[in-house]
């Protein structure tokens, strides 16, 4: 089955970076793309990007872009967010999620991580 | 950039009752690239409705989405207590936005 599965909680002090992992189980890691989401305290879901596991191609989003990367490593099937410069601001959850068959149909996002919780506090 | 807005902010129903949620466009959806999630409080979004109007793997037929272009609408056709959440709708593809988001509350 499906499976994508986040590193723990973190708490970043301002101006730091912090970075998320997503390891996905299942099925073939550079088949589907990787999608990120951010969720602050009390709000909605943001869409952050995407990133090809295939040949490493993103696209960000408008707002995301610059202080944020996706990366991947196919050797071990995992998915990074790295996110720098960090300001209380960016304390929230965030969540890795599959997106659409790369070359193939277009999915809606169907297999989510369970979210990881970061923290910026002085 | 297309925006999405959902409506009402906030519905407070009883188990039972049909529910009605919005989605409105503010251009045509790609495609009719229309998603639906169900999201309760620490937990990841689960996919509902895909496609304006298929549902994912192992959602219940209470739950059905319709509509094209700049309308689109989640009914829930009878309450029960687990479906008592935040929903969002997102086009899926190009900049992906979601919606805001609408609360269904036990009244």
């Amino acid at each position: 089955q499906v499976q994508l599965v986040q590193s723990g909680a973190e708490v970043k002090k301002p101006g730091a970076s912090v970075k998320v992992s997503c390891k996905a189980s299942g099925y073939t890691f550079t088949g589907y793309y990787m999608h990120w989401v951010r969720q602050a305290p009390g709000q909605g879901l943001e869409w952050m990007g995407w990133i090809n596991p295939n040949n490493g191609g993103t696209h960000y989003a408008q707002k995301f872009q610059g202080r944020f990367t996706m990366t991947t490593d196919t050797s071990i099937s995992t998915a990074y967010m790295d996110l720098s410069g960090l300001t209380s601001d960016d304390t929230a959850v965030f969540y890795c999620a599959r997106g659409s068959l790369i070359g193939g149909t277009t999915l809606a996002p169907e297999y989510w991580g369970e979210g990881t919780l970061v923290t910026v506090s002085s | 950039e297309i925006v999405l807005t959902q409506s009402p902010g906030t519905l407070s129903l009883s188990p039972g009752e049909r529910a009605t949620l919005s989605c409105r466009a503010s251009q045509s959806v790609i495609n009719n690239y229309l998603a639906w999630y169900q999201q309760k409080p620490g937990q990841a979004p689960r996919l509902l409705i895909y496609g304006a109007s298929t549902r994912a793997t192992g959602i219940p037929d209470r739950f059905s989405g319709s509509g094209s272009g700049t309308d689109f609408t989640l009914t829930i056709s009878r309450l029960e207590p687990e479906d008592f959440a935040v929903y969002y709708c997102q086009q899926y593809v190009d900049s992906r936005p979601f919606g805001q988001g609408t609360k269904v509350e036990i009244k």
